[in-house]
C-alpha cells in the first residue's frame, strides 16, 4: 500500500518568512495529492490539491509543488502569519481512500 | 452551515463499556470515513463506506464496527472499549470514492479508563 512521510515533525519560522513543508510518497502511480491544515482542537481543513498532470498549483498565499520523479511534494506558504500556526498534513489518494502523512507542526513566532 | 457533524464531542468510558459515535453529513456525499488520530501517528483509517450500503475495513479496524444507516449517516461502534482505543476520532465525507478532498467533522475525544 501507499506510505506517506514528512521530513520534519516541527518547523519554526518568524512571522513574514516563507514556509516550506515537505512530503514524500511511495507509489509512483499516485495521481492526486492534497494538503490539509489542522488547528488545535479542530478537524483537518482542505487547503489545496494537485493532480499528477501538474507540477505546480497556486492558491491564496499557498503553492503546492509536485515532483513525480522523486515522489515528493511540498507546500509553500508565503509571508507566514501567526494564524498559519497549525499541523499540516499531506494526503495521497489511493483506490478508494486517502493515506495521510504524520504531519508537520508549523510554529510561527512574532 | 453545510458540513460534517459528529456527536458527542467528548466521552469518557470505562473499560468494557460500549458506545456509538455518530456522524452525519449534509453535502450529499457518497463516501464516508472514520479515522482515529493519536499523537505521532497521524490519521489512520478505521472503516469507510464508499457508497450507501457498503462498508470496508481500513488500516486499524479491530475492535470497531460501523453502520452506514443511509446516505447521510455513518456510525462507529465500540463494543467493548479498551484503553488502547483512547484517541480522537474523526468522521469525514467526500463526493467521489476518495479522489476528491475530504470534509472532516470536528472530532470526538474519547478516553477509556
Amino acid at each position: 500500500g501507499e506510505s506517506v512521510g514528512l521530513h520534519l515533525p516541527t518547523l519554526s519560522v518568524q512571522e513574514g518568512d516563507n514556509s516550506i513543508i515537505n512530503c514524500a510518497y511511495s507509489n509512483s502511480a499516485s495521481d492526486y495529492f492534497i494538503w490539509y491544515k489542522q488547528e488545535s482542537g479542530k478537524g483537518p481543513q482542505f487547503i489545496i490539491d494537485i493532480r499528477s498532470n501538474m507540477d505546480k498549483r497556486q492558491g491564496q498565499r499557498v503553492t503546492v509543488l509536485l515532483n513525480k520523479t522523486v515522489k515528493h511534494l511540498s507546500l509553500q506558504i508565503a509571508a507566514t502569519q501567526p494564524g498559519d500556526s497549525a499541523v499540516y498534513f499531506c494526503a495521497v489518494a489511493g483506490y478508494s481512500t486517502l493515506t495521510f502523512g504524520k504531519g508537520t507542526m508549523l510554529l510561527v513566532s512574532p | 452551515n453545510a458540513g460534517v457533524t459528529q456527536t458527542p464531542k467528548f466521552q469518557v468510558l470505562k473499560t468494557g463499556q460500549s458506545m456509538t459515535l455518530q456522524c452525519a453529513q449534509d453535502m450529499n456525499h457518497n463516501s464516508m470515513y472514520w479515522y482515529r488520530q493519536d499523537p505521532g501517528m497521524g490519521l489512520r483509517l478505521i472503516y469507510y463506506s464508499a457508497s450507501e450500503g457498503t462498508t470496508d475495513k481500513g488500516e486499524v479496524p479491530n475492535g470497531y464496527n460501523v453502520s452506514r444507516l443511509n446516505k447521510r449517516e455513518f456510525s462507529l461502534r465500540l463494543e467493548s472499549a479498551a484503553p488502547s482505543q483512547t484517541s480522537v476520532y474523526f468522521c469525514a465525507s467526500s463526493s467521489m470514492d476518495g479522489n476528491y478532498g475530504y470534509t472532516f467533522g470536528s472530532g470526538t475525544r474519547l478516553t477509556v479508563v
